[in-house]
């Protein structure tokens, strides 16, 4: 089956400093990203849909210039958290869908844990 | 607005059956999925349905019916490994899927 990778798999940071998650998507083009969010013992929330090759489109009420969604290729998607702060701190997961696929399925990552100190 | 409802946490004992529904109300319908999500890591497939009826999978079935916006996640022969949270979700008309908040379930020996 289709495999998407994150790295890092948790990163601990100080107040202030920025962190960038990659998530790739390892035998499959994914044209299509998601980046969600997921505080302790709540379900998913979905921050930005990341578009190959353009403009990502983040969820209301998440702030764009705070986290930075970058799409360059067909494989690879990355979430910058700018100016970490611990309440920032949280559960980060991509999924990618294989356009090719006719089950739509959204393959998801491993997921970052993030804790900002 | 779009909505997902599924029960909040379920108890079921091991070797037993447990069936999880889901209700839902979206902006267009290109399938419903299930997944399961174990503390800390994130969701693995488990089924899609974009057509109505019943889809067997091993232990785990899933049906649905898009009339009445409804779907079920059967899970028999229940181990004790089964315990985490089950979630429903369902790709709108953009494709975007909509979560629900998840049902944890607890299974006892």
């Amino acid at each position: 089956g289709a495999v998407v990778s994150q790295h890092p798999s948790w990163v601990i940071c100080k107040s202030g400093t920025s962190v960038k998650i990659e998530c790739r998507s390892l035998d499959f083009q994914a044209t299509t990203m998601f980046w969600y969010r997921q505080f302790p013992k709540q379900s998913l929330m979905l921050m930005a849909t990341s578009n190959e090759g353009s403009k990502a489109t983040y969820e209301q009420g998440v702030e764009k210039d705070k986290f930075l969604i970058n799409h360059a290729s067909l494989t690879l998607s990355t979430l910058t958290v700018t100016s970490a702060h611990p309440e920032d701190s949280s559960f980060y997961i991509c999924s990618a869908r294989d356009v090719t696929s006719e089950s739509n399925e959204q393959f998801f990552g491993p997921g970052t844990r993030l804790t900002v100190l | 607005g779009q909505n997902i409802d599924q029960p909040t946490e379920m108890t079921a004992t091991e070797g037993a059956i447990v069936q999880i529904n889901c209700t839902y109300q979206t902006s267009g319908f290109n399938g419903l999925f299930w997944y399961q999500q174990h503390a800390g890591e994130a969701p693995t497939f488990l089924s899609y349905n974009v057509l109505d009826g019943l889809e067997e999978k091993g232990r785990f079935s899933s049906f649905l019916s898009r009339s009445k916006g409804y779907s079920y996640l059967l899970l028999k022969e229940l181990q004790m490994k089964d315990s985490a949270s089950y979630l429903c979700a369902v790709m709108d008309s953009n494709y975007q899927l909509i979560w629900g908040a998840g049902t944890k379930l607890i299974i006892k020996p």
